[in-house]
């Protein structure tokens, strides 16, 4: 199995600050992949950013990008430019490249963003 | 475009009866899953299929069962529902072997009384 930790349950940030939403991930794998979802108050699931463990370079999507970081086993979800409408619960998840698409999801950070 | 659709959207239903969750993707996608998410869990894996006739158990597959007897559809089945099945429920489906990303439907909300 892979396990995802998210230490951080609840994250603050004012709008138009960066801010960083931690990950760590435990496999013996060499080949997988972590993601980041983000889950508004409206529930659904929206994907943001994925990231292979044989990427050379982190990556970004938008205000998005992953602080992939392989050594120390942790993929950081860094937002730059935080918006009132990025409020929401941010779960990072990974895959094995053994078992294809199956998800193992940490417990979620949930990030506020006020004015 | 294509999508991934779950209904209902809403249920409540009473201990042991049996309930069937649908979970329809157009995106052709052979890998389909289910997932439960309950507070302080996030996501938990229930059953999955990587194509027709190939179903497999997760990690919470007690007491649900699925059936795969076409690409387009993975239909979820509580046996005999439990007030522990109370949950959000998500489908997902990805595309095999580029697994760069999973699409979930909007999630079924059960609960069961």
């Amino acid at each position: 199995a892979q396990k995802i930790t998210q230490t951080q349950p609840g994250m603050f940030v004012q709008e138009k600050e960066a801010v960083t939403l931690d990950c760590t991930y435990d496999t013996s794998d060499q080949s997988y992949g972590l993601f980041w979802y983000k889950q508004p108050s409206s529930g659904e699931m929206i994907f943001l950013i994925y990231q292979g463990s044989y990427d050379q370079q982190n990556a970004t999507e938008g205000r998005y990008s992953l602080n992939f970081q392989k050594a120390r086993k942790s993929a950081n979800l860094v937002i730059s430019a935080s918006q009132l409408g990025d409020s929401a619960m941010y779960f990072c998840a990974g895959h094995r490249g053994s078992t294809l698409g199956r998800l193992y999801f940490g417990r979620g950070t949930q990030l506020t963003v006020w004015p | 475009d294509a999508e991934i659709t779950q209904s209902p959207r809403h249920k409540i239903t009473e201990t042991g009866r049996q309930v069937t969750l649908a979970c329809h993707q157009t995106w052709n996608h052979n890998n389909m899953f289910w997932y439960r998410q309950d507070l302080g869990h996030g996501l938990r894996l229930i059953h999955y299929s990587y194509g027709v006739q190939d179903t497999n158990k997760g990690e919470v597959s007690d007491g649900y069962s699925v059936s795969r007897s076409n690409t387009e559809d993975l239909p979820l089945t509580l046996e005999s529902a439990a007030s522990s099945q109370t949950s959000v429920y998500f489908c997902a489906s990805s595309e095999s072997p580029k697994n760069t990303e999973a699409f979930f439907g909007q999630g079924t909300r059960l609960t069961v009384v």
